[in-house]
């Protein structure tokens, strides 16, 4: 069964500084790729998403993730991390094609700091 | 553009009852998806409607049904209601059945089961 896994539960940085969110999956061939982020009590919100060709996507608020299928990883980075970018953070799979079932891993909380 | 909304935002249960959870889709959206989050958890797919139509359902109980009506909106029942049902329930629609499109998520319900 597909899996995603995302190593990190919480992470804490400094405003202005990078940030890079890690995030593996396990699938029998490439899937798409989300990541989306959630503010305390709100839906979520789609960043991002991969389903073929560049490797390196661009997303909403300055982020970008970089689809490594060597390492079964989609990690998302951003090079100046704000302090409203505090939120959770979670990566998703989908198999292509078939209905849309996604699976979320548990997430990564991010916390900035002054 | 509208977004998706979700009515109540919250609700209080009794073990045993039932409840029903409603969602409008996006403007031009014609399949909605719905969600369990636990505390702490990414979300769990319960099951997607396409066109009215169930159209995959994750491992949920057969007590878990739902509806989309012809304008595309949805309802969520739960029947017989256990504690562990307490979760945020999302609601996302999206263009099209398949993975191709992201979600546009709701903001919600909060369902506590007590």
């Amino acid at each position: 069964a597909q899996s995603v896994t995302q190593p990190d539960i919480h992470i804490t940085v400094s405003e202005g500084a990078s940030l890079e969110l890690r995030c593996n999956y396990s699938y029998g061939a490439t899937p798409y790729l989300f990541w989306y982020v959630q503010s305390p009590g709100q839906g979520l919100q789609l960043l991002l998403k991969y389903f073929s060709g560049d490797t390196l996507v661009q997303g909403i608020k300055g982020f970008e993730a970089e689809f490594k299928r060597s390492q079964s990883s989609f990690n998302l980075r951003k090079p100046s991390v704000h302090w409203s970018d505090a939120a959770e953070y979670f990566c998703a799979v989908a198999l292509s094609g078939g209905y849309q079932k996604v699976t979320f891993g548990t997430g990564t909380k991010l916390q900035v700091i002054p | 553009e509208t977004g998706v909304t979700q009515s109540p935002t919250h609700l209080i249960k009794t073990r045993g009852q039932q409840v029903t959870l409603r969602c409008s889709s996006q403007s031009g959206h014609n399949t909605v998806s719905w969600y369990q989050q636990a505390l702490g958890q990414g979300p769990q797919f319960i099951f997607q409607y396409y066109r009215e139509e169930e159209n995959g359902r994750g491992n949920f109980p057969p007590r878990f049904s739902g509806l989309q009506f012809p304008n595309y909106s949805s309802e969520l029942n739960v029947n017989a209601l256990e504690l562990d049902d307490s979760a945020l329930y999302l609601c996302a629609s999206s263009l099209a059945k398949t993975s191709n499109y992201g979600y546009t998520f709701g903001s919600g319900t909060r369902l506590t089961v007590v």
